[in-house]
């Protein structure tokens, strides 16, 4: 079956623009992530969703940072005035938000450079 | 919290030999353990994970992992490396209870020669 979409694969933006990252999770799957992967700081998580819950925001690095989920389905990330030490590549994952089924299966990624 | 270390940043090897990749980890309570692997330009592929049971967990494309509680271990290991096994790997852990999102190490790149 299909994995997770990620689209665009990859996106350049000037400094200041507002940017949105699309992610498609696995059909069925109710939990939702959102990680970040960069040179100086590795992978590390932004945003979490489960079903109809409250989001986990904890992870997010800045009020410029923001997620939705609309359906149960498909995500969205916007990052609002980009800076450059935006670039990254972001990865979504989904999973069954199950604990006995706990595996994360990801996208190929987002990479996002700001110029 | 919870965190991962990855000590090695790259491991070298011979095609035909065993491999070692290591992983130390600390979270409250019981965890829950995985090994990806990153190809470049690829996202995360999923490899083994331990939640409970036998410590030695075996996964995709030969690979195995022995969690080790007292020594808060799960290295990630394979009889007969092969050149194509050359990638990223990450270690990541997670527990029972509290945020379901996985925390990371730093990654270990595996270079294989043939």
């Amino acid at each position: 079956g299909a994995g997770v979409s990620q689209s665009p694969s990859n996106k350049v933006t000037e400094k200041g623009k507002d940017v949105e990252l699309r992610c498609d999770p696995i059909s069925g799957h109710t939990a939702l992530y959102w990680y970040r992967q960069s040179l100086g700081q590795g992978l590390e998580f932004l945003i979490y969703f489960q079903g109809n819950s409250a989001p986990d925001k904890s992870g997010l690095p800045s009020d410029r940072f923001s997620a939705e989920r609309t359906g149960g389905s498909v995500s969205t990330l916007t990052i609002q005035r980009t800076q450059q030490e935006d670039s990254a590549v972001y990865l979504c994952a989904s999973s069954w938000g199950d604990d006995r089924r706990p595996i994360q299966y990801f996208g190929a990624g987002t990479r996002l450079s700001v110029l | 919290a919870q965190s991962v270390a990855q000590p090695e940043d790259q491991v070298n090897v011979a095609e035909g030999n065993p491999l070692t990749v290591k992983c130390t980890y600390s979270v409250s309570g019981n965890p829950y353990l995985f090994w990806y692997v990153q190809y470049p330009n690829r996202g995360l592929q999923f490899l083994l994970k331990y939640i409970t049971g036998d410590n030695l967990v075996k996964g995709s494309y030969g690979f195995e992992a022995e969690f080790n509680k007292s020594q808060t271990s799960f290295h990630l290991k394979k009889p007969s490396a092969l050149v194509s096994d050359s990638a990223l790997y990450f270690c990541a852990v997670r527990g029972y209870t509290g945020r379901r999102a996985l925390t990371f190490g730093s990654g270990t790149r595996l270079q294989v020669q043939p």
